[in-house]
């Protein structure tokens, strides 16, 4: 049982550059998220997923896109990569809140990304 | 969505008890506390959730007082494995919600 796996786990482009980060989970979860952390700032959501085929967007969703078309897998895309999106990327997984209250995230390790 | 205060930092010492309180006013109804954990270079992991009173794990205690304003995580005997960023979360259990995590407690413990 992996969990929620994020591929890759660094990466570094130059300004303009694309990317898709991958994000797959092998526990049935309906819901995922992708959060960007940067120093002293904690995790931020950039946009999530309730269920296959559906994405929302979260606190800072510019420049980022998504896509759910599998239950297990949620992709961030970057079109053209700029040096503010330079940071830590994780994903994370859960139950929905109104099945079962204790609907904690499970998160992958992280991908760190720089762009120069 | 209910926000969340805590201190942005704390030092122990190995072996002492930490207790990390966390401010939540606005708290609905039908919401629940819930304490991550995370360490450098990895993501969050969940610790330990509760609704009134208290509750205790393997890993930590947290206490809820009667008005569920505010929430203290307690770990007892901390050890220099538990230097961590804490975060505190308020989540709905009804309907959609959305996990948003502030900036955490940073709790160094030293030898």
């Amino acid at each position: 049982n992996a969990g929620v796996t994020q591929t890759p786990k660094f990466r570094v482009l130059k300004t303009g550059q694309s990317m898709t980060l991958l994000c797959a989970q092998d526990m049935n979860h309906e819901y995922m998220y992708w959060y960007r952390q940067d120093p002293g700032m904690g995790l931020r959501l950039i946009h999530y997923s309730v269920g296959e085929g559906t994405t929302a967007k979260g606190e800072v969703p510019d420049g980022y896109n998504v896509s759910r078309l599998k239950k297990q897998n949620f992709l961030l895309g970057l079109e053209s990569a700029a040096p503010s999106q330079t940071s830590v990327y994780f994903c994370a997984s859960s139950y929905p809140a109104g099945l079962m209250n204790n609907s904690p995230l499970h998160f992958g390790n992280g991908t760190r990304l720089t762009v120069t | 969505l209910a926000k969340t205060t805590q201190p942005i930092s704390m030092d122990s010492y190995e072996g002492q008890e930490v207790n990390i309180t966390c401010s939540h006013n606005n708290i609905a109804t039908n919401d629940y506390i819930t304490w991550y954990q995370q360490f450098p270079s990895q993501g969050p992991r969940f610790i330990i959730q509760g609704y009134k009173t208290k509750v205790t794990n393997e890993v930590a205690s947290l206490f809820i007082p009667a008005d569920r304003k505010s929430s203290t995580l307690s770990l007892p005997r901390v050890s220099l494995s538990d230097t961590a960023v804490y975060y505190c979360l308020v989540v709905g259990s009804g309907g959609s919600y959305i996990p948003t995590f502030g900036r955490g407690t940073s709790l160094i413990v030293h030898p």
